[in-house]
């Protein structure tokens, strides 16, 4: 079955500043991969999703990209602010169900 | 639209006791996924159902669990005989026909805590 990994567990930035999320994933069929937020205590939330017949899509200060050849796949947040501190989760799927990474947790420090 | 409805959203069990979660999916939205998340770890995917069919149940546990949706109701979750190592954050998600993972949205969720 699918594997997801997903690179760093933790990630501490200073408000402003750039955010870089990593994640592999081992089945080539794979086709959608999107991006979660996870706020403590609620439901994942969608915040930017990608198709295999993309390389990247972009968002406001929300970025992904694709390489669908190293089977990799990155979330970029610019210009950070305190809000953006929580969970982030990359997936990926090629069907119905989707196969999580273990998850980024983003600190903003003011 | 209310949107993906669970109920409770917090749910004690004594060790051995029997727990019943429940997912109403968004109006138009045929197909219910369920997903545990243990602490400070990702969601796993456990079952997969259309009315009245499970398609994919990879994911649950042989034993204790099990799922349906019935024809009318919400969509169920049971765990009998719970075990410690079940409390977690169930998460129901539903999708339309044919859009699949691309469609999902995902309830509140219920945080099962087993005494």
């Amino acid at each position: 079955g699918e594997n997801v990994e997903q690179h760093p567990s933790t990630l501490s930035v200073q408000e402003g500043d750039s955010a870089v999320i990593k994640c592999t994933y081992s089945d080539s069929a794979s086709n959608y991969f999107p991006w979660y937020k996870q706020e403590l205590g609620k439901r994942p939330q969608l915040i930017i999703d990608i198709r295999s017949n993309v390389g990247e899509k972009k968002d406001q200060r929300i970025a992904v990209t694709l390489n669908k050849t190293a089977k990799h796949f990155s979330l970029h947040i610019t210009e950070t602010q305190p809000e953006d501190s929580a969970v982030y989760f990359c997936a990926a799927s090629k069907n119905e169900k989707l196969t999580f990474g273990t998850g980024t947790r983003l600190t903003i420090i003011p | 639209n209310a949107g993906v409805m669970q109920n409770p959203r917090h749910l004690v069990r004594r060790r051995g006791q029997e727990a019943r979660l429940r997912c109403s999916p968004m109006k138009g939205h045929s197909h219910v996924y369920w997903y545990r998340q243990l602490p400070e770890e990702g969601l796993k995917f456990m079952v997969y159902l259309q009315k009245e069919n499970i398609i994919d149940e990879s994911g649950m546990p042989k034993e204790r669990f099990s799922a349906e949706f019935p024809k009318e109701g919400p969509s169920i979750l049971r765990i009998q005989q719970v075990v410690r190592g079940d409390s977690a954050a169930y998460f129901c998600a539903s999708s339309p026909m044919g859009q699949g993972a691309s469609g999902y949205t995902f309830g509140s969720g219920t945080r099962l805590t087993v005494v």
